[in-house]
């Protein structure tokens, strides 16, 4: 069965600081691998989404990178900003099921 | 397009009332899904449906029910609500492998 971990849970830190979000998942055998943004009483919306083909994807100052060998996959976030402010979730992708980690809680603080 | 749309935003229930989440999309995926998230415990799949008449159940299916008649449409049923069902409960659709998520709806069971 696919786990998939996100670590810190809790990150705090100063506008402008570039950042590394971390997931691992235990199964390399994924199609993909999504990476979310969730704000307080939202739903997900889908930032990047990495095909088990590819490296690494870029969407502005978000990149996000793919490691299936080592089961992880990363998101930079060049510039932090108050607006990041967010949980971030990652899903690895298996045959139309995904398994979702439970998210790293960030705070950009001014 | 509206996407994924969920109905209603938020609902307070009486132990052992019943009710129907709705979950509607305009994108023609044949995939869907209903996840329940619970404060530090990451998305939980509670159904799916692989396309109209087909549903199965995900890793938490227990005191809750779906129909699948149409493309478009997805409700959840809750018979004899229980506080074990306090939740946000969140309608997706998938499309090679990419999740597309609804706003959600905030259930609270009292």
């Amino acid at each position: 069965k696919q786990e998939v971990t996100q670590i810190p849970a809790a990150l705090s830190v100063p506008e402008g600081e570039n950042l590394v979000l971390n997931c691992s998942f235990t199964d390399s055998a994924i199609y993909n691998l999504q990476w979310f943004r969730q704000d307080p009483g939202k739903g997900l919306t889908s930032l990047l989404l990495i095909q088990s083909s590819q490296r690494e994807q870029t969407s502005g100052r978000l990149n996000a990178s793919l490691d299936k060998s080592s089961g992880r996959s990363t998101l930079y976030i060049a510039a932090s900003q108050p607006g990041d402010s967010a949980t971030y979730l990652c899903a690895a992708g298996g045959s139309y099921i995904p398994t979702f980690g439970r998210g790293t809680s960030l705070i950009v603080h001014p | 397009n509206a996407g994924v749309t969920q109905t209603p935003k938020f609902r307070i229930l009486k132990i052992g009332q019943s009710m129907t989440l709705q979950c509607t999309q305009d994108m023609n995926h044949n995939y869907m899904y209903w996840y329940r998230q619970d404060p530090g415990m990451g998305l939980k799949l509670i159904y799916y449906s692989v396309g109209a008449g087909i549903t199965d159940k995900g890793e938490v299916p227990n005191g809750y029910n779906v129909s699948r008649s149409t493309t478009e449409d997805f409700p959840l049923r809750l018979e004899l609500a229980a506080p074990s069902q306090t939740s946000v409960y969140f309608c997706a659709t998938d499309r090679y492998n990419e999740q597309f998520f609804g706003p959600g709806t905030r259930l609270t069971v009292l």
